[in-house]
């Protein structure tokens, strides 16, 4: 596609909910990463793929937190038993390989509000 | 200590003016730095990169770099209204492909 994609826009979830935010990368893109950005805050690595290996995960703020890429294009992140302090503006992003020398392309943003 | 500080503002400029946005590190192998912008409810924008000390322009952008400071800025010449925004701060120190991001400098230009 032109640009990243993500899915939904907006979530309104209830305490305890389950939800799922998809992500659809620059088409070509081996490297794709997560980012969580709360309100007036810089974004916060949560995870990196290469393809579809998941090879930092070191910023996911607790095992409530999962993300997936099994075919190496798309990925989802899923939080389990949203808790308010989850609320934030999810962020994926892709480059064509890695950080160094290459264009981090952001997605729109996913903006979770947990009631 | 943050890895990477920055001045959360906001900053106030006339249109015309020069607008000087600074950033520090902690991490001395740090080997990448970048600049966003980030307009309000929009996802950031990569205006410029910079890998080795000194200046490096991009039309009315300068990023400047001092390694042996730990220091990056960003300097915005002839400052118009519709660079208004919040400047995000990035550094990447290698290795993961971790890039670690400031809290971003709200930059407000009057007309």
């Amino acid at each position: 596609g032109a640009g990243v994609s993500q899915s939904p826009r907006y979530k309104v979830a209830k305490r305890g909910q389950d939800v799922a935010l998809r992500c659809d990368p620059i088409s070509g893109h081996v490297s794709l990463f997560w980012y969580q950005q709360a309100l007036g805050q810089g974004p916060e690595f949560l995870t990196y793929f290469q393809n579809e290996a998941q090879l930092d995960k070191s910023g996911l703020p607790s095992d409530r937190f999962f993300a997936e890429r099994p075919e190496g294009s798309v990925s989802t992140l899923k939080i389990q038993r949203t808790q308010q302090e989850d609320s934030a503006v999810y962020l994926c992003a892709s480059s064509l390989t890695g950080v160094f020398g290459n264009t981090i392309y952001f997605g729109e943003g996913s903006w979770l509000t947990v009631v | 200590q943050k890895e990477v500080e920055q001045n959360s503002g906001p900053l106030s400029v006339p249109e015309g003016a020069i607008a000087s946005l600074n950033c520090t590190y902690s991490d001395r192998g740090s080997q990448s730095f970048f600049w966003y912008r980030q307009y309000s409810g929009k996802s950031p924008e990569l205006i410029m990169s910079i890998y080795s000390n000194g200046d490096k322009e991009d039309g009315r952008f300068t990023a400047q770099l001092n390694k042996a400071s730990q220091y990056v800025s960003l300097l915005i010449r002839d400052s118009q209204p519709s660079d208004s925004a919040t400047y995000l701060c990035a550094v990447y120190s290698g290795g993961y492909q971790k890039v670690t991001f400031g809290i971003g400098t709200k930059l407000q230009v009057i007309p």
